[in-house]
């Protein structure tokens, strides 16, 4: 059973472009969170969502920011404009739709902003 | 608000040693509790999950306890090794939904 994947692992980005990062849960979950590591922070949630619906985006910055997770295909996070203060690792987890909740965490998105 | 400390924020031992990791947590009614590995520039790596009727959960080596009452979890490494050096992070759940992440301790074991 793959883990949870990302890509790309490094994103490259000037200032006022837009970034897509990509999260495919695994397989038989359907519950994907997203969260964000700033250079020496903690990670911070996001964004949580289920297959076409988002639950909880308490966490997402008011603009420039989206998510969505389509019937099909991954999850995507969408970061229009970026500017610097966007660099971080941005990280994926997924769970399965019953259980304890234990996540599992991809391996991340590397982003800079030049 | 519900935050998450974890102390020491740096912690070196030599090889060999048994060490004890601490997480407290603001609000005790948990939902339940993980501990991650997180390697330099890496993803994370789930090691244990207490549920809030669980008193301690094991894995080889490590051993994490929680106790809601004083809020208090901790993460016991025995026999320390050079591969066991990382980033431990606690992160509590309140709903069964979103973590909410301590700011890790960073250990290294000294051969």
């Amino acid at each position: 059973n793959a883990g949870v994947m990302q890509n790309p692992r490094h994103l490259v980005r000037r200032r006022g472009q837009e970034a897509r990062l990509r999260c495919s849960p695994m397989k038989g979950h359907s519950h994907v969170y997203w969260y964000r590591q700033l250079p020496e922070e903690g990670l911070k949630f996001m964004v949580y969502l289920q297959k076409e619906n988002i639950i909880d985006e308490s966490g997402m910055p008011k603009e420039r920011f989206s998510a969505e997770f389509p019937k099909e295909g991954p999850s995507i996070l969408r970061i229009q404009q970026v500017v610097r203060g966007d660099s971080a690792a941005y990280f994926c987890a997924s769970s399965p739709p019953s259980g304890v909740g234990e996540q599992y965490f991809g391996p991340g998105t590397r982003l800079t902003v030049t | 608000k519900q935050e998450v400390t974890q102390i020491p924020a740096a912690l070196s031992v030599p090889e060999g040693e048994n060490l004890v990791l601490n997480c407290s947590f603001t609000d005790s009614a948990i939902y339940n509790l993980q501990w991650f590995r997180q390697d330099p520039g890496k993803g994370l790596t789930s090691l244990l999950l207490i549920q809030s009727s669980q008193r301690e959960q094991t894995s080889g080596r490590l051993n994490a306890s929680l106790d809601k009452s004083s809020g208090r979890s901790t993460l016991y490494i025995a026999a320390s090794q050079p591969g066991d050096s990382a980033t431990y992070l606690c992160a509590v759940s309140w709903g069964a939904q979103k973590l909410v992440f301590g700011q890790g301790t960073r250990l290294t074991i000294n051969p």
